[in-house]
């Protein structure tokens, strides 16, 4: 069975950092880009970043370049974002997504997302 | 950025009946569009990919069609389980973006 299991989140002060991890089983992990996906609270859905299957290439919304790193271990099937410099803005559920190919193009499976809360 | 825009934000319907959704995007995308269901409290989940294509699994009372600039996705027969919000998202540019969704209620 193709699982995401996601880690990571919480509480976190503006100006601070975390980082989440999304570990993935049932596919062949080093074959396909994953990607990054929020959603504000009672908001839709906005697509954060995308890693290539090797992680030679990185891909990133406006709203988070600069301040967010996607990143991945192809050895322990995981990827990584690490988000510095969290504004209140970043407070969302993250959810990690695995897409069908090499590119952010379709996302065909979602990990059960994590709260990530920026406030003080 | 290329915006999505989906109409009706919200539509409520009985079992049984077919409920169409539109998405329009605001350049040609040709057929780069997907559609997902997110259900309460829930991570999405992909049903049609490519404007038209079913993804393995999904029922299928579930269709998309359209191309270019405008795209539909149908429910053939609602379901009570079907009670989700419905979201397009186009990758033919960066960034990705998805429409702003449709929340499906039943009558």
């Amino acid at each position: 069975e193709v699982q995401l299991l996601q880690s990571g989140g919480g509480l976190v002060q503006p100006g601070g950092s975390l980082r989440l991890s999304c570990a993935a089983s049932g596919f062949t992990f080093n074959r396909y880009a994953m990607s990054w996906v929020r959603q504000a609270p009672g908001k839709g859905l906005e697509w954060v970043s995308t890693v290539s299957p090797r992680g030679t290439t990185t891909y990133y919304a406006d709203s988070v370049k600069g301040r967010f790193t996607i990143s991945r271990d192809n050895s322990k099937n995981t990827v990584y974002l690490q988000m510095n410099s969290l504004r209140a803005e970043d407070t969302a559920v993250y959810y990690c997504a695995k897409n069908s190919g090499y590119y952010p193009d379709v996302f065909d499976v979602w990990g059960q997302g994590t709260m990530v809360t920026v406030s003080s | 950025d290329i915006q999505m825009t989906q109409s009706p934000s919200s539509l409520s319907a009985s079992v049984g009946d077919r409920v169409t959704i539109t998405c329009q995007a605001s350049q040609d995308i040709s057929n780069y569009l997907n559609w997902y269901q997110q259900k309460p409290g829930k991570a999405p989940k992909l049903l049609i990919y490519d404007a038209s294509n079913l993804e393995t699994g999904v029922p299928s009372r579930f269709s998309g069609s359209g191309s270019g600039t405008d795209f539909s996705f149908t429910i053939s027969s609602l379901q009570p389980e079907d009670i989700a919000t419905y979201y397009c998202q186009q990758y033919d540019n960066l960034p990705r973006t998805f429409g702003q969704g449709t929340k499906m209620e039943i009558k």
